[in-house]
């Protein structure tokens, strides 16, 4: 079952902050974030493996409630850089079932 | 850091052609995926591979194959290409928890 992922697309300016969340009907142990941006491969971002647990990457950070089967993905004071598809994935069995994305664009 | 590469960044092939895509990983991971990315429908898992000659469906397995006779290497088949196989095709290499590091992809053209 594919994770949900809110909002679709977010537009911000630089220094402004965001929020992506990620939902899943189905259990989860563990929730990956990945983006990608234009013209280019996705790039893995970090995994949150224990409920509530909370990770960072530079201004990036995300947190897991394993219990509500959500993660969101903090971005803070948003850089010009942060622009890209933002993608949630969850495990199911040796595969990760990604999210649709969502579109950040950062204008100055 | 992990490196995943493709043979081909831009490809070009006609309708019926036999298409080889291949990919290779130096960090010694079991899993390698192939996906296929399309404006609109995301990421989608075409084959993956948890060793060597093992090989599973993805959810669009119609119309490829794959192969993995050395562990750093899944390569992806199309058997006769045709017009609505045009994407971006995108290797990646699964780490111990499953996270995924993606090759630069390869933008196929079928005409």
């Amino acid at each position: 079952q594919q994770p949900v992922q809110s909002p679709q697309a977010v537009i911000l300016r630089e220094g402004e902050d965001a929020v992506i969340n990620c939902s899943s009907s189905k259990a989860l142990y563990s929730v990956h974030w990945y983006r990608q941006k234009h013209g280019e491969a996705p790039v893995f971002l970090m995994i949150l493996l224990k409920g509530g647990e909370q990770k960072g990457h530079d201004k990036i950070s995300a947190s897991f409630n394993e219990k509500k089967q959500q993660s969101s993905l903090y971005l803070t004071a948003s850089q010009l850089s942060y622009s890209g598809t933002y993608f949630c994935g969850t495990p199911l069995g040796y595969k990760l079932t990604f999210g649709k994305g969502t579109l950040l664009t950062v204008n100055p | 850091d992990v490196k995943v590469t493709q043979s081909s960044r831009y490809l070009v092939k006609r309708t019926g052609e036999k298409v080889f895509l291949e990919c290779v990983q130096d960090m010694d991971h079991e899993n390698m995926f192939w996906y296929r990315q399309d404006p609109g429908l995301g990421l989608r898992l075409i084959y993956f591979s948890y060793d060597v000659k093992m090989k599973e469906k993805g959810d669009i397995p119609e119309g490829y194959s794959v192969s993995r006779e050395k562990k750093e290497r899944f390569s992806l088949i199309l058997e006769s290409a045709s017009t609505n196989q045009t994407s971006m095709y995108l290797c990646a290499s699964g780490g111990a928890y499953y996270e995924q590091y993606f090759g630069p992809g390869t933008r196929l053209t079928v005409t």
